[in-house]
């Protein structure tokens, strides 16, 4: 079965400086989905990124972008120019390709933004 | 595209009662789930459809938790009889083939 570990319950970071969550899974696929979500108090799920494991290429989205090191099953998620706005809960998640099936989840990152 | 749509917002009920969650997915999209979030367990799915016929109900806790996909643009998650420890968020998302899950704003329900 696939899992999805992200070992840092919080994390802290100084108003417009760099922070990288991280994230570990666990899957027998070659092809697949892997994603972050941010959750702000509204509890709004929000697609941050996505990365298709078949694109050696990490994904890029203005301030965030990922490290995707497949052989080592790791998918890192590093916040350029932190602002108070990204505070919030983030989740990394995993899906089997082909972009069908479930969506399985880490436990989450809650993210402290510090003016 | 209004997004994915679940009502109520907010449930409050007594123990015993029947509750009825509700979600309309986007338009087009295939892939309909239900996921329940707490603190001590955070995300878990509960069921998922395709082309509205459940692939996955092992998340469902027990057998007072139903769902059904009755169309392409509705589902419901009914919970019956509600216990306090029901007590949650319940997200509905959608999805197609070509993209991700969208979520809706999910409902709080709180079981006294």
């Amino acid at each position: 079965a696939q899992t999805v570990t992200q070992s840092q319950p919080e994390m802290s970071v100084q108003e417009a400086e760099t922070v990288t969550l991280s994230c570990t899974y666990d899957t027998s696929e070659s092809d697949y989905y892997l994603f972050w979500y941010k959750q702000p108090p509204s509890r709004q799920m929000i697609l941050v990124i996505r990365q298709e494991a078949y694109k050696q290429q990490n994904a890029t989205e203005n301030r965030f972008s990922v490290n995707f090191q497949k052989a080592a099953k790791s998918f890192s998620l590093k916040i350029s120019d932190s602002q108070l706005g990204d505070a919030a809960m983030y989740f990394c998640a995993y899906r089997r390709s082909p972009n069908t099936g479930k969506l399985i989840f880490g436990q989450g990152t809650t993210l402290q933004v510090k003016p | 595209d209004a997004g994915v749509i679940q009502s109520p917002r907010h449930e409050v009920t007594e123990m015993g009662q029947e509750v009825t969650l509700r979600c309309k997915p986007i338009s087009g999209h295939n892939s309909l789930f239900w996921y329940r979030q707490t603190m001590m367990r955070g995300l878990e799915l509960l069921i998922y459809f395709n082309n509205n016929v459940p692939i996955d109900d092992s998340g469902m806790p027990e057998d007072r938790f139903s769902a059904k996909m009755p169309n392409a643009s509705f589902s419901t998650l009914k919970i019956q009889p509600s216990e306090p420890r029901d007590s949650a968020v319940y997200f509905c998302a959608s999805s197609s083939r070509t993209s991700p899950l969208h979520f809706g704003n999910g409902t709080r329900l709180t079981v006294t």
